[in-house]
């Protein structure tokens, strides 16, 4: 079966640029997700279809997929990013998601 | 406004049965392929199972495939997760989400959840 990795955690400093990657084979060839989860929320579509943002999501959100990499990426992070964030593929008719990355603003 | 509203979870025995229900309003219902994500306590997202907007086709994740079973009632606005022979590992926050036009559609759309808890 299909497998998205992402670290397990990553830290960034108020202002700077976080990034967030998410592997699996050949992910380049699908489309990556990527969702934001604060504590006791349910979770917020922040990217969809590798680099597009719904409306709403704030344009410090970009993405990026290519070989076997989907990125995440947050500039001029705010506290209020503070959050898990999961990445998400298709493959096969089955959704897999990443096991999510918890970002933190120190 | 676009909402999802779950309901029908709670604490079950092992081996026991329960049915979730989605209750959708706001946006046209029939257009949209549905789906279910669950999320045991402090781990990540997993998804459940999916259906396309007739109902004609649906998937699951293998961990449920024969005892969940997915359906919508589209003149209701509603999706359903009927849960068999329930275990302790079924035990999460479900979650239903909106998915788009196409299955390889993402989420835009979430419900508050509902939580399921499998123990004797």
């Amino acid at each position: 079966s299909y497998e998205l990795t992402q670290p397990p955690s990553v830290s960034v400093s108020p202002g700077q640029t976080a990034s967030i990657t998410c592997s699996g084979d050949k992910l380049g060839n699908k489309f990556a997700y990527w969702y934001q989860q604060r504590p006791g929320q349910s979770p917020v579509l922040v990217i969809y279809q590798d680099n597009k943002r719904p409306s709403g999501i704030p344009g410090r959100f970009s993405g990026s997929n290519s070989g076997n990499t989907a990125t995440l990426t947050i500039s001029g992070t705010q506290a209020m990013d503070e959050a898990d964030y999961y990445c998400q593929a298709w493959d096969n008719s089955l959704w897999v998601f990443g096991g999510g990355t918890k970002l933190t603003v120190l | 406004e676009v909402q999802l509203v779950e309901s029908g979870g709670g604490l079950v025995q092992p081996g026991g049965s329960l049915r979730l229900s989605c209750a959708a309003s706001g946006f046209s219902f029939s257009n949209y392929w549905m789906t279910w994500v669950r999320q045991a306590p402090g781990k990540g997202l997993e998804w459940v199972a999916n259906i396309k907007q007739d109902g004609s086709e649906r998937n699951y994740v293998d961990s449920v495939t024969g005892r969940f079973t997915i359906s919508r009632d589209n003149a209701k606005n509603s999706m359903y997760l009927q849960m068999n022979n329930l275990r302790a590992e079924d035990t999460a926050v479900y979650y239903c989400a909106r998915g788009g036009l196409a299955a390889g559609d993402g989420f835009d759309i979430w419900g508050q959840g509902t939580v399921v808890t499998v123990s004797s």
